[in-house]
């Protein structure tokens, strides 16, 4: 089976631009959720969808966007970029049902942002 | 509401020792717990999983985890370090909540591997 993928894998934007990842989860996985990871904050979660659904969702601005497609693959909008976005992008996927919460991760995006 | 603490920044043991990561987290029921490696510029792999059963859980690369509900520790250890594992190792609790499933990762704890 295919793992998580994602990409770009590094983006390099500026101050005010918006940016979209995507991320491909495994096949059959309907749950996909989206983390932040800097070297001050650690991984924080940005949120999770299933079934084209938010279904939680962490402590973000309102800058910071989803959305799921019918085939489970999702992307992640990041409007007016600024300098602290700058960061790497973890996707993760997972079945999404009961007692099936592993997950499992992409190689994640690095975006800098200039 | 649950957390996991990391309380080790950074280890440094010898190639051949054995090691053990630290990890406790903070939950009222029992939660899910996992370990996650993660190499340079990589995402994170899992290594191992518990949710219920025997409290010892074998993962891979050699890693092994016991779950102490009485401690709220969830350690990871492996008997002999390898050059490779030198990573960065991240605890995570997850729980389900009304809205669905929540996993909150530790810090993380640095490994390096002296030769």
């Amino acid at each position: 089976k295919a793992g998580v993928t994602q990409t770009p894998r590094y983006l390099i934007k500026t101050r005010g631009q918006q940016v979209t990842l995507s991320c491909s989860p495994i096949s059959g996985h309907r749950s996909v959720s989206w983390y932040q990871q800097t070297p001050g904050q650690g991984l924080q979660f940005l949120f999770e969808y299933f079934s084209e659904t938010q279904r939680n969702k962490g402590n973000f601005p309102g800058r910071f966007s989803g959305r799921q497609f019918s085939n489970s693959r999702s992307e992640m909008n990041v409007s007016t970029l600024e300098l602290g976005d700058s960061a790497l992008y973890l996707c993760a996927s997972s079945l999404g049902l009961a007692d099936q919460e592993t997950q499992y991760f992409g190689p994640g995006t690095r975006l800098l942002v200039l | 509401a649950q957390s996991v603490t990391q309380p080790d920044i950074h280890i440094t043991v010898s190639e051949g020792a054995s090691l053990e990561l630290r990890c406790n987290y903070s939950y009222g029921a029992t939660p899910y717990l996992f370990w996650y490696v993660q190499s340079p510029g990589q995402g994170l792999q899992l290594l191992l999983k518990y949710f219920s059963g025997d409290t010892l859980v074998q993962g891979i690369k050699g890693f092994e985890a016991e779950f102490k509900r009485s401690q709220s520790s969830f350690n990871l250890r492996k008997p002999s370090v390898h050059w490779s594992d030198a990573a960065e190792y991240f605890c995570a609790v997850g729980a389900f909540y009304t809205g669905g499933f929540k996993t909150i990762f530790g810090a993380g704890t640095r490994l390096f591997v002296k030769a």
